[in-house]
């Protein structure tokens, strides 16, 4: 059974904080890796897909680095918002291709 | 947003009743998953779809059934409904393998009693 752990479990910041939560998972058979931004009340939304070793994405204050040969990945928001309280999923995808494995997700909380 | 909607939005049945759930998509994405959402599991993929008539298994998919006769439609039936299949289950699509974006519907909530 394939396991994705991510760590903390929550996470309670001050607004302008700065954070960081990390995503592992196996480190053979690696195709992909996903993270979603899931709202409460709402549906998961996409913010990256990683695909190569080294990989670092960005959107906004929003980034998020890979390291497929030791298995993990980091989320890092800059600045905290209190718009940013959110759970954040990884999920994992092997050469298999098609059975999407997700972590359970950090929950953030961000106060004004 | 991608045009995924899910019925119903919310269910109340019984033990061993049998319960159909449907996402239907109007993106003409090839493939269709279901996942489950429980506290402490984040999401668990149940069966997925990778074509017409063609659907596959996932992490939790004893006591789940999945069809697919048309692209736009994925039912997942629960043939007899058991309380430990209380949850909220998600659909979503995707255009392409494992480096494409899963786009997730907005998820119905079933309560077995």
């Amino acid at each position: 059974i394939l396991n994705v752990e991510q760590s903390p479990q929550s996470l309670h910041v001050q607004e302008g904080d700065s954070t960081n939560f990390t995503c592992s998972f196996p480190s053979s058979n690696f195709y992909a890796l996903h993270w979603y931004r899931w709202e409460t009340a709402k549906s998961p939304e996409a913010l990256f897909v990683m695909t190569l070793n080294g990989d670092e994405k960005k959107k906004g204050r929003i980034s998020a680095t890979l390291n497929t040969k030791e298995g993990y990945s980091y989320l890092y928001i800059k600045g905290s918002q209190p718009e940013d309280s959110a759970t954040y999923l990884c999920a994992f995808l092997n050469t298999g291709g098609f059975k999407t494995i997700f972590g359970a997700g950090t929950r953030l909380f961000v106060k004004a | 947003d991608a045009g995924i909607t899910q019925s119903p939005r919310h269910k109340v049945t019984e033990t061993g009743t049998p319960v159909t759930l449907r996402c239907h998509q109007t993106e003409n994405h090839r493939y269709m998953y279901w996942y489950r959402q429980d506290p402490g599991h984040g999401l668990r993929l149940i069966h997925y779809s990778y074509g017409v008539k063609d659907t596959d298994k996932g992490e939790v998919s004893d006591g789940y059934s999945v069809s697919r006769s048309k692209t736009e439609d994925f039912l997942l039936t629960l043939e007899s409904a058991t309380s430990s299949q209380t949850s909220v289950y998600f659909c979503a699509i995707s255009d392409g393998l494992a480096e494409e974006t899963q786009y997730f519907g907005p998820g119905t909530r079933l309560l077995v009693l």
